[in-house]
């Protein structure tokens, strides 16, 4: 399968603190990646999903200026968490979609496990 | 998206085949039905997918009812990497994917 890595695979920061999160498809473009957030025990929840070129879309509950996305290139994306709180601590999850006519897959990230104190 | 039903969890010995229900009754007819499975602490991965037809790949099987309204993963010969949560999730190619809860399933020696 398609391999998406990110980037870095955990962090701790200080609450206050900016972390940005790469995403990048390594052997295929995306024109479309998807930012989660899994907290411990629980599901994925989609936060929101980035076009190249365009500004990304939020899902309800989310603050796009919390949580700024950047998809500039057809294989990256950046997440980053502005002023992070420890209620931000959770596993960042990307995915991005490889185009297949009807048959479109999402290949995931391994996952960022952010820490913020 | 359509809701799902999947058990919470599952049994499975090593080298026995796991099959994994799905109810998805409310799928619409042109959103496929995807199966992922995530293990601790990784991202997802990738397993099936399809529309109607029955689908194998080099992981698992997938079928589906005639009526689409569930469909059932098989994992042939189970091992003990396969323990996971297994994700049903039906939607239309290309759309965000909606992870309910899923089913844990534990590969046992």
């Amino acid at each position: 399968g398609a391999v998406v890595s990110q980037h870095p695979s955990w962090v701790i920061c200080k609450s206050g603190t900016s972390v940005k999160i790469e995403c990048r498809s390594l052997d295929f473009q995306a024109t479309t990646m998807f930012w989660y957030r899994q907290f411990p025990k629980q599901s994925l929840m989609l936060m929101a999903t980035s076009n190249e070129g365009s500004k990304a879309t939020y899902e309800q509950g989310v603050e796009k200026d919390k949580f700024l996305i950047n998809h500039a290139s057809l294989t990256l994306s950046t997440l980053t968490v502005t002023s992070a709180h420890p209620e931000d601590s959770s596993f960042y999850i990307c995915s991005a979609r490889r185009a297949r006519g009807v048959r479109d897959e999402q290949f995931f990230g391994p996952g960022t496990r952010l820490t913020v104190l | 998206d359509a809701k799902t039903t999947q058990p919470t969890s599952m049994d499975c010995a090593e080298g026995r085949a796991a099959n994994l229900p799905c109810n998805h009754s409310t799928i619409s007819g042109n959103e496929y039905v995807y199966w992922y499975r995530q293990i601790h602490s990784q991202g997802p991965q990738y397993i099936i997918h399809g529309l109607k037809n029955n689908e194998t790949n080099e992981m698992a099987s997938l079928i589906i009812t005639e009526d689409r309204k569930s469909s059932t993963l098989i994992l042939p010969h189970a091992t003990l990497r396969d323990t996971a949560v297994y994700y049903c999730i039906p939607t239309n190619s290309g759309y965000a994917l909606n992870f309910g809860k899923g089913t844990s399933l534990l590969v046992t020696p």
